[in-house]
């Protein structure tokens, strides 16, 4: 069972669109994470999240975390077939452990 | 290496076999995580050490799963008497120290049960 919600589970969009995708939860974290993972690979980081309402830009890519944390959304200004990957988001809560808690992905195809 | 090496990449067993799954964590990384990853899903926590101590093994699916990691360094993931169930990806990730949030994932090792 999968505590965060991601949607779309799958999105097919041709070079060059504009794409959001989002992160839902009931739970509040201490902080949010968002990876990418290719096929035959783990998941990498691409960015952390820890304050509420906070906005980072990586590139083409803006993530945001919900004033509440209880959700996050990534968007990716004009998607290159580079883009194409499973994105997870995975949140963790405070204490020791930090360990993760993943959505359940959006498999994101970039199309040329 | 400079990464989480994980071996073997890719694993078949026939149902009612034990296997074990190999981490090596980044050197000096202090917290080592293992996941299962079913296929089109986002990974699922297992277990959890710090150092060699094994401080939450909440995910494991069932007694037929065990890890260990003796001597605070590379970790092992046995599953005794494998069934159909347990195939997925196995997912090993290593942190530097035990608040840090950033973790470093290793390729995995998929195992498929026949």
């Amino acid at each position: 069972t999968q505590l965060l919600e991601q949607s779309p589970q799958f999105l097919s969009i041709q070079e060059g669109e504009n794409l959001t995708v989002y992160c839902n939860s009931s739970s509040v974290f201490s902080s949010l994470q968002w990876y990418r993972q290719e096929p035959g690979e783990g998941p990498v980081l691409l960015v952390t999240v820890v304050t509420g309402g906070e906005v980072k830009k990586l590139k083409r890519l803006t993530f945001q975390f919900g004033d509440a944390r209880k959700d996050s959304s990534l968007h990716i200004t004009a998607a290159q077939p580079g883009d194409t990957g499973l994105y997870l988001c995975a949140g963790s809560h405070s204490g020791s452990a930090r360990q993760l808690t993943f959505g359940s992905g959006t498999q994101l195809t970039v199309l040329p | 290496g400079a990464g989480v090496s994980q071996s073997p990449r890719y694993k078949v067993a026939k149902r009612g076999q034990d296997v074990a799954l190999r981490c090596d964590p980044i050197s000096g990384h202090v917290s080592l995580f293992w996941y299962q990853q079913a296929l089109g899903q986002g990974p699922e926590f297992l277990t959890y050490f710090q150092n060699e101590a094994q401080l939450d093994k909440s995910g494991l699916p069932s007694d037929r799963f065990f890890a260990e990691r003796p001597e605070g360094s590379v970790s092992t993931l046995k599953i005794q008497r494998t069934q159909q169930e347990d195939s997925a990806v196995y997912l090993c990730a290593s942190n530097l120290w035990a608040g840090n949030t950033e973790a470093f994932f290793g390729q995995g090792t998929r195992l498929t049960v026949v």
